[in-house]
């Protein structure tokens, strides 16, 4: 199994630009959800899915879009980047189980937005 | 969501035992406690959960006392490579399945041979 994979590791934008940061997991997890962590901070929720077809916002929402249209992949839209949203990106994955709740998270997007 | 109180960092000595403290005064009945190891460059990784008393595996102790409202992380005998940011997060095992985490600033651990 490849985990959480996300793509692309890094990316520069223009401000004003749109792009779509890739999540995919193959764990068949039901859970999906975005992070943003600003440098010497810890990581801040940006949207959450618990299932295809259902997502929610989280503590930052705003300037991001998502959608979940298939339980393994949950893309992460910048509708007009702005450089107050340079930072990195995580994905998380996980289920719902009585014990060992734990989530796995990607490797990370490093966006920069000039 | 229980808001969460650790040290902002620590630092230690290789082979020594370290226990880092949080602090949850306001935690629900149904709340469990998770901590998260960061490094650098890297998405955080699950170390230990639990709800009560004493719970232990591989890699570390987590000790919760009856009144749940701190816990402490002890990681035994550090080595360099336990150099990381560590992440105390209290709430619904529901939505700590990667549903929806609430990170605070975590406890940045500097080991030093």
């Amino acid at each position: 199994n490849a985990g959480v994979t996300q793509t692309p590791k890094f990316q520069v934008l223009k401000t004003g630009q749109s792009m779509t940061l890739q999540c995919a997991q193959d764990m068949n997890h039901e859970y999906m959800s975005w992070y943003r962590q600003d440098p010497g901070m810890g990581l801040r929720l940006i949207h959450y899915s618990v299932g295809a077809g259902i997502t929610d916002q989280g503590e930052v929402p705003n300037g991001y879009n998502v959608s979940r249209s298939t339980t393994e992949d949950f893309p992460l839209r910048l509708l007009s980047a702005a450089p107050s949203q340079t930072s990195v990106y995580f994905c998380a994955s996980g289920r719902p189980t009585g014990t060992n709740t734990e989530a796995f998270f990607g490797q990370g997007t490093r966006l920069t937005v000039v | 969501l229980a808001k969460t109180t650790q040290p902002i960092s620590m630092d230690s000595y290789e082979g020594q035992e370290v226990n880092i403290t949080c602090s949850h005064n306001n935690i629900a009945t149904n709340d469990y406690i998770t901590w998260y190891q960061q490094f650098p460059s890297q998405g955080p990784r699950f170390i230990i959960q639990g709800y009560k008393t004493k719970v232990t595996n591989e890699v570390a102790s987590l000790f919760i006392p009856a009144d749940r409202k701190s816990s402490t992380l002890s990681l035994p005998r550090v080595s360099l490579s336990d150099t990381a940011v560590y992440y105390c997060l209290v709430g619904d095992p529901l939505y700590n399945q990667g549903g929806k985490l609430i990170f605070g600033q975590g406890t940045e651990l500097s080991v030093k041979p």
